[in-house]
């Protein structure tokens, strides 16, 4: 079962913008995590934000959650060509097993 | 130089045949997992183990096996049951919390790309 669904499924932005994506989960959670995945390759983790936690910040990275909502977004700022990538958001349920739940990620293309 | 290693990197499969996929991490990490991802998809998780000699299914188990005979080492067999393997294989493992932790960063391999003939 996909938990978290991403929001857009595809974004195409020029470099300098802030880049924004959605994630809604549908059960109550420990965290949520952000990873990044380049085509091809494996996923990298990029931040996780605890269920009792509203907002983080990493860098150029800035997750909000909003627990009332089973929403999150993750911001970047000043993108650049090089954050060119899939990004999906990850679910650890508050009960029951240990393992995360992916939705289906958003393609960002940032364009030189 | 810690991490997660997967071999091989490209698999090809005749049909009906059953296939090993290897991987190995040296992050002292007690949890794996392994993952199954289809051309533009998320992943979807084939199963776990949270401790070596135990493991559990995932959402889509049918047609796979593991092991976790050594806490380094959790190979997937894709075997001649599940009717689409093909697919982006990819293995993570993380640290285990207890009851009342909150994190489970998980650390990825860089995967196998499986192609059945």
């Amino acid at each position: 079962s996909q938990q978290g669904e991403e929001d857009p499924q595809a974004l195409s932005i020029q470099e300098g913008e802030n880049a924004t994506m959605n994630c809604s989960y549908k059960t109550s959670i420990n965290n949520l995590q952000w990873y990044r995945q380049n085509s091809g390759r494996g996923l990298v983790h990029l931040i996780l934000i605890r269920s009792n936690e509203r907002e983080k910040h990493s860098g150029r990275l800035r997750v909000t959650l909003d627990t009332s909502k089973k929403s999150s977004s993750l911001l970047i700022t000043a993108s650049r060509a090089a954050d060119t990538a899939s990004y999906f958001c990850a679910t650890e349920p508050g009960t029951g097993r240990r393992a995360l739940t992916f939705g289906s990620g958003t393609r960002l293309q940032v364009q030189p | 130089d810690g991490g997660i290693t997967q071999s091989p990197k490209y698999l090809f499969r005749k049909e009906g045949q059953n296939v090993t996929l290897s991987c190995e991490q040296n992050l002292n990490h007690d949890a794996m997992y392994w993952y199954r991802q289809d051309p533009g998809q998320g992943l979807r998780l084939i199963y776990y183990s949270q401790i070596v000699n135990d493991f559990q299914k995932g959402d889509i188990a049918e047609g796979y096996s593991v092991s976790r005979e050594k806490k380094e080492s959790f190979p997937l067999t894709v075997t001649s049951a599940q009717k689409n393997p093909t697919a982006f294989y990819l293995c993570a493992s993380s640290i285990v919390g207890g009851s009342g932790t909150t994190y489970n960063e998980q650390f990825f391999g860089p995967g196998t790309r499986l192609t059945v003939l």
